[in-house]
């Protein structure tokens, strides 16, 4: 069974970098069939994408974060991580990361594509 | 970039069928995932693609889509089925982005 689980400081004060790794086991992070995302919701509200990456390292970033946000992957490790700079109170949420798989249906030539297995998720708070 | 749109907050009577809405451009090219999220979980996926189910996840639930719209339907509803339910696809650019819908409060009453 895959499993994902996030780990990194808890605390961050603002204007520093948000640094979150996500570890995966019962799997290899190295399979082409697969990306992995990070995955942010703010205490009481939605869920936001944050980013995905490849594991030949190709990466797809929100366009409202793209400015402040690097993820990348340690295929060594069967790890990928996050960082988010410049943070304010507003980056304080819960994170989330997750594994992208994809489904094509050949009778209507339309695509899937989601997020099958997420680890628990880490709340990160910016405060001073 | 896309967005996608959901009502707010539904409600249900215990075992009667509540449909979930999710609007947006992108539904369009792409099929919805839905996620199922209870208070101090990680979201759920309980469908995706043209009305898949993962492993695990009662047949009372089933999705569905027309136009720029995708649906969830949960059919005979439990009251372990109360949650916040978010539906996501690709972004309609083309460029491997993805978006969430705004979710949905479901409330068996």
């Amino acid at each position: 069974q895959l499993q994902l689980q996030e780990s990194g400081p808890g605390l961050v004060k603002p204007s520093e970098t948000l640094s979150l790794t996500c570890t995966v086991s019962g799997g290899s992070i190295s399979s082409s069939s697969y990306y992995w995302g990070w995955i942010r919701q703010p205490p009481g509200k939605g869920l936001e994408w944050i980013g995905s990456i490849y594991y030949s390292g190709s990466t797809y970033y929100n366009p409202s974060l793209k400015s402040r946000v690097t993820i990348s992957v340690d295929t060594s490790k069967n790890q990928f991580s996050l960082k988010l700079s410049s943070v304010t109170a507003a980056d304080t949420a819960v994170y989330y990361c997750a594994r992208s798989n994809a489904a094509y249906d050949i009778l209507t030539g339309r695509s899937a594509y989601y997020f099958d297995y997420w680890g628990q998720g880490t709340l990160v708070t910016v405060s001073s | 970039s896309s967005e996608l749109t959901q009502d707010p907050a539904v409600s249900v009577a215990l075992g009667q069928t509540v449909r979930i809405t999710c609007q947006g451009d992108s539904l369009r090219s792409y099929y919805a995932s839905w996620y199922q999220q209870k208070p101090g979980q990680a979201p759920v996926l309980v469908i995706y693609g043209k009305n898949n189910r993962p492993s695990g996840i009662p047949d009372r639930f089933s999705g569905s889509s027309s136009g720029n719209t995708a649906s969830l339907t949960i059919t005979g509803a439990q009251a372990e089925d109360e949650a916040d339910y978010y539906c996501n696809s690709r972004d309609s650019s083309g460029n491997h982005l993805e978006v969430f819908g705004t979710g949905t409060k479901v409330t068996v009453l």
